[in-house]
């Protein structure tokens, strides 16, 4: 099992372009959250979505940014018309069950995005 | 409105002493508390639950209800607990973080 897989790794975009992060859960997991890091902060939660269902995404700006984990393939996290204000690092993490009782959350590696 | 505090961004100590890396939540629930660790150059990853009661490398956690804390411990720290930690409070939905406490512990 290879672990919650994230791409890119780092991604650059300038600003008004998009971007698109990419998150392969780990096998058999079907819930994803998605969380921000900026510089010197922890992790904001921004998104959980199970598989074809967004859950909860209270903690996502209402404009430009959107999730979706279709039923095949990875979850994507889409960010459009990129500011600087998006710079930061955006984690993705796995379960088994919703987050509950004696439920682990399993992390990627994170895409740390730069907007110049 | 949730909420967890990590009191401190940063805690120094050195090798051998005890450590405590405070965690404070407010919640309107009743959440399950994990403990969350990031050494230099891996991913996050889980430290300690509360549910299961258990000491991972020497690391322990209490849960005080009443002062809504669930405190980090360690009784003499080593050189490797040097990492970032952050307290999670999870509720059904959603794993909360706080902003995480930088532990550097010197020789």
């Amino acid at each position: 099992n290879a672990g919650v897989m994230q791409n890119p790794r780092h991604l650059v975009r300038r600003r008004g372009q998009e971007a698109r992060l990419r998150c392969s859960p780990m096998k058999g997991h079907s819930h994803v959250y998605w969380y921000r890091q900026l510089p010197e902060e922890g992790l904001k939660f921004m998104v959980y979505l199970q598989k074809e269902n967004i859950i909860d995404e209270s903690g996502m700006p209402k404009e430009r940014f959107s999730a979706e984990f279709p039923k095949e393939g990875p979850s994507i996290l889409r960010i459009q018309q990129v500011v600087r204000g998006d710079s930061a690092a955006y984690f993705c993490a796995s379960s088994l069950r919703g987050g509950s009782m004696n439920t682990e959350a399993f992390f990627g590696q994170g895409t740390r995005l730069t907007v110049v | 409105a949730q909420r967890v505090t990590q009191p401190e961004k940063l805690l120094s100590v050195f090798k051998g002493a005890p450590v405590e890396l405070k965690c404070n939540y407010s919640y309107s629930g009743s959440p399950e508390l994990f403990w969350y660790v990031q050494y230099s150059r891996q991913r996050l990853q889980l430290l300690l639950r509360h549910i299961s009661r258990e000491s991972i490398k020497g690391f322990t956690a209490d849960l005080n209800k009443g002062e809504t804390s669930f405190h980090l411990k360690k009784p003499f720290a080593q050189e490797e607990d040097s990492a970032m930690y952050y307290c999670a409070p999870t509720t059904v939905n959603k794993f909360y973080f706080g902003s995480g406490t930088k532990l550097n512990v010197k020789p």
